[in-house]
Protein backbone atom coordinates (compact mmCIF):
# COMPACT_ATOMS: atom_id res chain seq x y z
CA UNK A 1 0.00 0.00 0.00
CA UNK A 2 1.20 3.43 -0.60
CA UNK A 3 3.00 4.95 2.40
CA UNK A 4 3.88 8.88 3.24
CA UNK A 5 4.55 9.24 6.38
CA UNK A 6 5.42 12.48 8.37
CA UNK A 7 8.11 12.61 11.79
CA UNK A 8 5.72 13.93 13.70
CA UNK A 9 1.90 14.34 14.08
CA UNK A 10 2.22 17.13 16.73
CA UNK A 11 4.86 19.98 17.42
CA UNK A 12 5.45 22.68 19.34
CA UNK A 13 8.46 25.34 19.20
CA UNK A 14 9.50 28.47 20.70
CA UNK A 15 9.93 31.61 18.14
CA UNK A 16 13.22 31.42 17.05
CA UNK A 17 14.01 27.92 16.57
CA UNK A 18 15.29 26.22 13.76
CA UNK A 19 12.34 23.56 12.85
CA UNK A 20 13.16 20.15 10.69
CA UNK A 21 9.39 18.62 9.38
CA UNK A 22 10.44 15.61 7.46
CA UNK A 23 8.80 13.06 4.97
CA UNK A 24 9.20 10.25 3.43
CA UNK A 25 7.02 7.94 0.90
CA UNK A 26 7.99 4.53 -0.02
CA UNK A 27 6.62 4.38 -3.90
CA UNK A 28 9.54 5.89 -5.63
CA UNK A 29 7.90 8.55 -6.61
CA UNK A 30 10.22 11.27 -8.13
CA UNK A 31 8.25 13.98 -7.68
CA UNK A 32 6.91 15.61 -3.31
CA UNK A 33 5.57 18.46 -2.42
CA UNK A 34 5.11 20.71 0.96
CA UNK A 35 1.71 22.77 1.73
CA UNK A 36 0.56 24.48 4.72
CA UNK A 37 -2.65 24.40 5.26
CA UNK A 38 -4.80 27.74 7.14
CA UNK A 39 -8.46 28.40 7.68
CA UNK A 40 -10.13 29.57 5.10
CA UNK A 41 -6.44 29.43 2.70
CA UNK A 42 -6.65 25.98 1.47
CA UNK A 43 -3.63 24.60 0.38
CA UNK A 44 -0.20 26.84 -0.17
CA UNK A 45 2.15 25.39 -1.86
CA UNK A 46 5.43 26.34 -0.18
CA UNK A 47 8.18 23.87 -2.07
CA UNK A 48 8.35 20.96 -4.28
CA UNK A 49 10.93 18.91 -5.70
CA UNK A 50 11.40 16.89 -8.68
CA UNK A 51 14.64 15.23 -8.13
CA UNK A 52 17.05 14.43 -5.77
CA UNK A 53 19.16 17.48 -4.56
CA UNK A 54 16.26 19.57 -7.40
CA UNK A 55 14.01 22.20 -5.73
CA UNK A 56 11.44 24.65 -6.81
CA UNK A 57 10.14 27.47 -5.14
CA UNK A 58 6.35 27.49 -4.46
CA UNK A 59 3.88 30.27 -3.98
CA UNK A 60 4.74 30.98 -0.27
CA UNK A 61 8.59 29.65 0.19
CA UNK A 62 9.52 33.06 2.17
CA UNK A 63 11.04 31.69 6.03
CA UNK A 64 11.01 28.00 3.91
CA UNK A 65 13.88 26.35 2.69
CA UNK A 66 13.95 22.56 1.73
CA UNK A 67 16.60 19.48 1.10
CA UNK A 68 16.14 16.77 -0.53
CA UNK A 69 19.42 14.57 -0.67
CA UNK A 70 17.58 11.22 -0.94
CA UNK A 71 14.46 10.09 -3.27
CA UNK A 72 12.30 9.00 -0.45
CA UNK A 73 12.67 12.14 1.79
CA UNK A 74 11.64 15.55 1.64
CA UNK A 75 12.61 17.70 4.56
CA UNK A 76 10.84 20.93 5.29
CA UNK A 77 13.46 23.79 7.42
CA UNK A 78 11.92 26.77 8.95
CA UNK A 79 15.30 28.49 9.33
CA UNK A 80 13.79 30.44 12.32
CA UNK A 81 10.36 30.07 13.29
CA UNK A 82 8.10 32.77 13.84
CA UNK A 83 4.22 32.70 15.51
CA UNK A 84 3.13 33.28 11.27
CA UNK A 85 4.19 29.93 10.52
CA UNK A 86 1.69 27.96 13.15
CA UNK A 87 -0.14 25.94 10.68
CA UNK A 88 -0.94 22.66 9.49
CA UNK A 89 2.11 21.20 7.57
CA UNK A 90 1.23 18.51 4.45
CA UNK A 91 3.86 16.93 2.27
CA UNK A 92 2.81 14.67 -0.85
CA UNK A 93 4.20 12.88 -3.33
CA UNK A 94 3.13 12.12 -6.76
CA UNK A 95 2.33 9.25 -9.38
CA UNK A 96 3.67 9.96 -12.25
CA UNK A 97 0.73 8.27 -14.53
CA UNK A 98 -1.79 10.41 -14.07
CA UNK A 99 -0.56 13.05 -11.23
CA UNK A 100 -2.84 11.82 -8.14
CA UNK A 101 -1.09 12.87 -5.18
CA UNK A 102 -0.83 10.47 -1.98
CA UNK A 103 -0.51 12.86 1.08
CA UNK A 104 0.79 12.15 4.83
CA UNK A 105 -0.91 12.46 8.20
CA UNK A 106 0.45 15.94 8.40
CA UNK A 107 2.36 17.68 11.35
CA UNK A 108 0.51 20.63 13.35
CA UNK A 109 2.97 22.94 14.40
CA UNK A 110 2.82 25.42 17.08
CA UNK A 111 5.19 28.18 17.32
CA UNK A 112 5.25 30.05 20.64
CA UNK B 1 -3.03 29.86 -15.14
CA UNK B 2 -4.66 26.75 -13.87
CA UNK B 3 -7.70 27.68 -11.41
CA UNK B 4 -10.27 25.60 -9.02
CA UNK B 5 -13.85 27.20 -8.01
CA UNK B 6 -15.83 25.19 -5.75
CA UNK B 7 -18.75 25.47 -3.65
CA UNK B 8 -18.08 27.23 -0.49
CA UNK B 9 -19.46 25.35 2.61
CA UNK B 10 -20.25 24.76 5.24
CA UNK B 11 -22.71 21.94 3.97
CA UNK B 12 -24.92 20.56 5.83
CA UNK B 13 -27.06 17.71 5.10
CA UNK B 14 -29.31 14.94 7.08
CA UNK B 15 -27.93 11.33 6.90
CA UNK B 16 -29.20 9.48 3.29
CA UNK B 17 -29.75 13.03 1.80
CA UNK B 18 -28.04 13.69 -1.77
CA UNK B 19 -25.01 15.42 -2.19
CA UNK B 20 -23.68 17.51 -4.68
CA UNK B 21 -20.83 19.54 -4.51
CA UNK B 22 -19.92 21.53 -7.65
CA UNK B 23 -16.80 22.19 -9.14
CA UNK B 24 -15.14 23.95 -12.12
CA UNK B 25 -12.21 24.47 -13.91
CA UNK B 26 -9.56 26.34 -15.73
CA UNK B 27 -7.30 24.97 -17.29
CA UNK B 28 -4.87 24.54 -20.64
CA UNK B 29 -5.02 21.63 -22.12
CA UNK B 30 -6.40 18.47 -21.09
CA UNK B 31 -6.15 17.92 -17.19
CA UNK B 32 -6.54 15.06 -14.82
CA UNK B 33 -9.83 16.01 -12.66
CA UNK B 34 -9.57 14.73 -8.92
CA UNK B 35 -11.33 14.49 -6.02
CA UNK B 36 -9.38 14.36 -2.50
CA UNK B 37 -11.08 14.14 1.06
CA UNK B 38 -9.40 15.18 4.39
CA UNK B 39 -11.35 13.66 7.16
CA UNK B 40 -10.90 15.94 10.54
CA UNK B 41 -7.20 15.55 11.66
CA UNK B 42 -6.01 14.23 8.75
CA UNK B 43 -4.14 14.24 5.70
CA UNK B 44 -5.74 14.47 2.05
CA UNK B 45 -6.85 11.49 0.40
CA UNK B 46 -7.62 10.85 -3.18
CA UNK B 47 -11.31 9.99 -3.53
CA UNK B 48 -11.57 9.71 -7.20
CA UNK B 49 -10.12 10.76 -10.54
CA UNK B 50 -10.66 11.02 -14.22
CA UNK B 51 -8.73 11.32 -16.33
CA UNK B 52 -9.82 12.35 -20.24
CA UNK B 53 -13.77 14.08 -21.06
CA UNK B 54 -16.75 11.71 -20.04
CA UNK B 55 -14.83 9.52 -17.66
CA UNK B 56 -16.79 9.24 -14.75
CA UNK B 57 -14.89 8.57 -11.47
CA UNK B 58 -16.12 6.53 -8.20
CA UNK B 59 -15.02 5.23 -5.04
CA UNK B 60 -17.42 4.63 -2.10
CA UNK B 61 -20.40 5.54 -3.71
CA UNK B 62 -19.30 8.88 -4.68
CA UNK B 63 -19.38 9.85 -8.47
CA UNK B 64 -18.22 12.58 -10.56
CA UNK B 65 -17.87 13.12 -14.33
CA UNK B 66 -15.48 14.91 -16.47
CA UNK B 67 -17.35 17.06 -18.94
CA UNK B 68 -15.29 19.30 -21.14
CA UNK B 69 -18.13 21.07 -22.40
CA UNK B 70 -18.81 23.00 -19.19
CA UNK B 71 -15.48 22.60 -17.78
CA UNK B 72 -16.69 21.03 -14.25
CA UNK B 73 -16.60 18.12 -12.37
CA UNK B 74 -19.03 18.26 -10.00
CA UNK B 75 -19.39 15.45 -6.75
CA UNK B 76 -22.26 13.69 -6.44
CA UNK B 77 -23.33 10.87 -3.76
CA UNK B 78 -26.87 9.33 -3.44
CA UNK B 79 -27.21 8.52 0.16
CA UNK B 80 -24.81 10.43 2.54
CA UNK B 81 -23.97 8.86 5.94
CA UNK B 82 -22.09 10.54 9.22
CA UNK B 83 -19.36 8.99 8.37
CA UNK B 84 -18.88 11.04 4.96
CA UNK B 85 -18.57 14.18 7.21
CA UNK B 86 -15.06 15.59 6.20
CA UNK B 87 -13.52 18.35 3.78
CA UNK B 88 -13.57 17.67 -0.15
CA UNK B 89 -10.70 19.26 -2.12
CA UNK B 90 -11.35 19.57 -5.86
CA UNK B 91 -8.02 19.36 -7.61
CA UNK B 92 -6.20 19.32 -11.28
CA UNK B 93 -3.21 18.56 -13.04
CA UNK B 94 -2.26 19.73 -16.26
CA UNK B 95 1.27 18.64 -16.10
CA UNK B 96 4.66 20.92 -16.12
CA UNK B 97 6.49 18.92 -13.14
CA UNK B 98 2.64 17.78 -12.22
CA UNK B 99 2.24 20.33 -10.07
CA UNK B 100 -1.54 20.51 -8.45
CA UNK B 101 -4.25 23.28 -8.49
CA UNK B 102 -6.48 22.37 -5.44
CA UNK B 103 -9.79 24.28 -4.65
CA UNK B 104 -10.43 25.80 -1.18
CA UNK B 105 -12.34 22.62 -0.26
CA UNK B 106 -15.73 22.38 1.12
CA UNK B 107 -16.62 21.04 4.59
CA UNK B 108 -19.65 18.77 4.59
CA UNK B 109 -21.26 17.65 7.85
CA UNK B 110 -24.01 15.13 8.12
CA UNK B 111 -26.35 15.14 10.92
CA UNK B 112 -28.16 11.60 12.04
Amino acid sequence: DVKVTQSSRYLVKRTGEKVFLECVQDMDHENMFWYRQDPGLGLRLIYFSYDVKMKEKGDIPEGYSVSREKKERFSLILESASTNQTSMYLCASISPRYGEQYFGPGTRLTVT
Amino acid sequence: GDSVTQMEGPVTLSEEAFLTINCTYTATGYPSLFWYVQYPGEGLQLLLKATKADDKGSNKGFEATYRKETTSFHLEKGSVQVSDSAVYFCALNSGGYQKVTFGTGTKLQVIP
